[in-house]
């Protein structure tokens, strides 16, 4: 089952506004993916992370991983309506890259 | 540059009959996944394969077949639909970490 807890379960923004989003697990990590999910569409993979204390960006996208290696936080900054859609974090269990772990996903609205 | 296909994008079957649902990757990646995603359930992994002829179960495998004779193709089977296997199902391949996703497949057992 789940090991991956996200929060919020989803979020209602205006346009333009700065998001927060994260993801904490009880058991270390030592890797945090993070994926974004359209409606009707598969996952697609945003930014991966491999180091405690990692920062990393794309774009309007900048993800960290938590220098106790069991948190892993996404923020969007100036949000636009594309950004709709579920947010995603993911790891895999121990160094098995074959078994990952998902989080159950950040619902984004954001309103023009 | 294609990546990851997934074929048929819906699916309406009855139960009982055998489905096959088909994925294909252009990125010679070692591994390749099958997830079901459905609501309250999240992701979850069926099957995955690490080469050519090497296949493993995964989280929920029961009902499900697969094979792989080509490094390029991962064809998900059902043998005989339940009603219970409605779903989403996405394909997915990586050579490390990093898993891309198919488009996905719609199936309905009705």
């Amino acid at each position: 089952g789940q090991q991956l807890n996200q929060s919020p379960q989803s979020m209602f923004i205006q346009e333009g506004e700065d998001v927060s989003m994260n993801c904490t697990s009880s058991s270390i990590f030592n890797t945090w993916l993070w994926y974004k999910q359209d409606p009707g569409e598969g996952p697609v993979l945003l930014i991966a992370l491999y180091k405690a204390g990692e920062l990393t960006s794309n774009g309007r996208l900048t993800a960290q991983f938590g220098t106790t290696r069991k948190d892993s936080f996404l923020n969007i900054s100036a949000s636009i309506p594309s950004d709709v859609g579920i947010y995603f974090c993911a790891g895999p269990r121990y160094y098995n890259f074959n078994k990952f772990y998902f989080g159950s996903g950040t619902k984004l609205n954001v309103k023009p | 540059d294609a990546g990851i296909t997934q074929s048929p994008r819906y699916k309406i079957t009855e139960t009982g009959r055998q489905v096959t649902l088909m994925c294909h990757q252009t990125w010679s990646h070692s591994y390749m996944f099958w997830y079901r995603q459905d609501l309250g359930h999240g992701l979850r992994l069926i099957y995955y394969s690490a080469a050519a002829d090497i296949t493993d179960k995964g989280e929920v495998p029961d009902g499900y077949v697969v094979s792989r004779s080509k490094t390029e193709n991962f064809p998900l089977t059902l043998e005989s639909a339940t009603r219970s296997q409605t779903s989403v199902y996405f394909c997915a391949s990586s050579d490390s970490y990093e898993q891309y996703f198919g488009p996905g497949t719609r199936l309905t057992v009705t």
